[in-house]
């Protein structure tokens, strides 16, 4: 069975500095890995995702994330952050078929001005 | 397209009351998946589904029933509702073909008293 951590609860950042939000899985095979994001009472928007190929993926509003099977990780970066990107950023892993997708428990991501 | 469409917005029950959580998806997916979002904890995966008469238990299926007599629809069932209950639900569904992410529905608000 798969799992996934996100050990960072919350993360404040400046307005232009850049942003990593960490993700860790466990996974017995190759994973399919995503990145949501969820403004306050709003739902899941996907930011990207990764199945096979090329590690470092890009997403949508400037988001990228790097798969890196060695470490286990699937990290979201971004070189410089917006007001509008505060929000939960949600990390999870697919099973072989990605019919079984399981969450991390999120990271908080506010923005100082 | 109507995409994932989850009835109701919200509910508040009573504590051992019955309710079923309606799921629908217009897009002829395979997969489809019932979550729970409580604060701190992300979305917690309770029951999945890869095709009308299969299901399968998530993460935390306990108190919850599903079923999936056809492809586009997967209820889920709460026979006695209890407070630690009281949550957000998202219903997900996806493709099985090719690299598809999951389309979310825009949640169940459901408070249990």
């Amino acid at each position: 069975a798969q799992s996934v951590t996100q050990p960072d609860i919350h993360i404040t950042v400046s307005e232009g500095a850049s942003l990593e939000l960490r993700c860790n899985y466990s996974y017995g095979a190759t994973p399919y890995l995503f990145w949501y994001v969820q403004s306050p009472g709003q739902g899941l928007q996907l930011l990207l995702k990764y199945f096979s190929g090329d590690t470092l993926v890009q997403g949508i509003k400037g988001f990228e994330a790097e798969f890196k099977r060695s470490q286990s990780s699937f990290n979201l970066r971004k070189p410089s952050v917006h007001w509008s990107d505060a929000a939960e950023y949600f990390c999870a892993v697919g099973d072989s078929s990605a019919s079984k997708i399981i969450f991390g428990s999120g990271t908080r991501l506010s923005i100082r001005p | 397209n109507a995409g994932v469409t989850q009835t109701p917005k919200f509910q508040v029950l009573k504590t051992g009351q019955s309710m079923t959580l309606q799921c629908a998806q217009d897009m002829n997916h395979e997969y489809m998946s019932w979550y729970r979002q409580d604060p701190g904890m992300g979305l917690r995966l309770i029951h999945y589904s890869v095709g009308a008469g299969i299901t399968d238990q998530g993460e935390v299926p306990n108190g919850y029933n599903v079923s999936r007599s056809t492809t586009e629809d997967f209820p889920l069932r709460l026979l006695s509702a209890a407070p630690s209950q009281t949550s957000v639900y998202f219903c997900a569904s996806r493709s099985q073909a090719g690299n598809q992410p999951q389309h979310f529905g825009d949640g169940t608000r459901l408070s249990i008293l």
